[in-house]
């Protein structure tokens, strides 16, 4: 199946730094990603979609100034947590659509877990 | 129904045996859905797949059961494994973003 990467997988950052995720998709071209967060035992909540070369859509309630999205390639999308807090401590996941033949099935990246002191 | 957000339902079965999970969704404008398994501290992984269109569908040792009179979605597992211990998580897609539900965690008792 297709392959979406992370990184970095875990990242430990003091409050008020800010932290960049990357989420790639290796083997196809992702015209599409998506961005989740969750919390322990929870499921998966999504925070905003991006389309390579415009503006991500941001879900209701999140923030678009504190987690900024770049989609600025086919493969490459990145999440910036901007002035992390103790409560942006979650799991991130990224998840990528692409391809031909109107498949709608989302590949998901391993997850980066963010620890924020 | 499933919330998104509430703490996980647990399963607990025996080794060897038929595990089903179930889940209800909520948007009847939904055609396509999906449940993930996801492993501790791993990211969704594709299991199987069922378009509206269609009330069952087997993959190798699971089943997608569809009731959409009801907007139900099981996932039966055949033979459950050790291997199979995850929380499963059922997904649905309503035009273009895929939303999950609550999730199930399976435990697999040897």
């Amino acid at each position: 199946g297709a392959v979406v990467s992370q990184h970095p997988s875990r990242v430990i950052c003091k409050s008020g730094t800010s932290v960049k995720i990357e989420c790639r998709s290796l083997d196809f071209q992702a015209t599409t990603m998506f961005w989740y967060r969750q919390f322990p035992k929870q499921s998966l909540m999504l925070m905003a979609t991006s389309n390579e070369g415009s503006k991500a859509t941001y879900e209701q309630g999140v923030e678009k100034d504190k987690f900024l999205i770049n989609h600025a390639s086919l493969t490459l999308s990145t999440l910036t947590v901007t002035s992390a807090h103790p409560e942006d401590s979650s799991f991130y996941i990224c998840s990528a659509r692409g391809g031909s033949g109107g498949r709608q099935t989302q590949y998901f990246g391993p997850g980066t877990r963010l620890l924020v002191l | 129904g499933e919330s998104v957000g509430l703490h996980l339902p647990t399963l607990s079965v025996q080794e060897g045996d038929n595990s089903i999970i179930n889940c209800a969704y909520s948007n009847s404008a939904s055609d396509y859905f999906i449940w993930y398994k996801q492993e501790s501290g791993k990211g969704p992984q594709f299991i199987i797949d069922i378009r509206s269109n269609m009330d069952k569908r087997q993959g190798q040792r699971v089943t997608v059961l569809l009731n959409k009179t009801v907007k139900h979605l099981s996932l039966q597992i055949a033979a459950t494994q050790p291997g199979d211990s995850a929380v499963y998580f059922c997904a649905e897609t309503g035009g273009f973003k895929t939303i999950f539900g609550a999730g199930t965690r399976l435990f697999v008792k040897a």
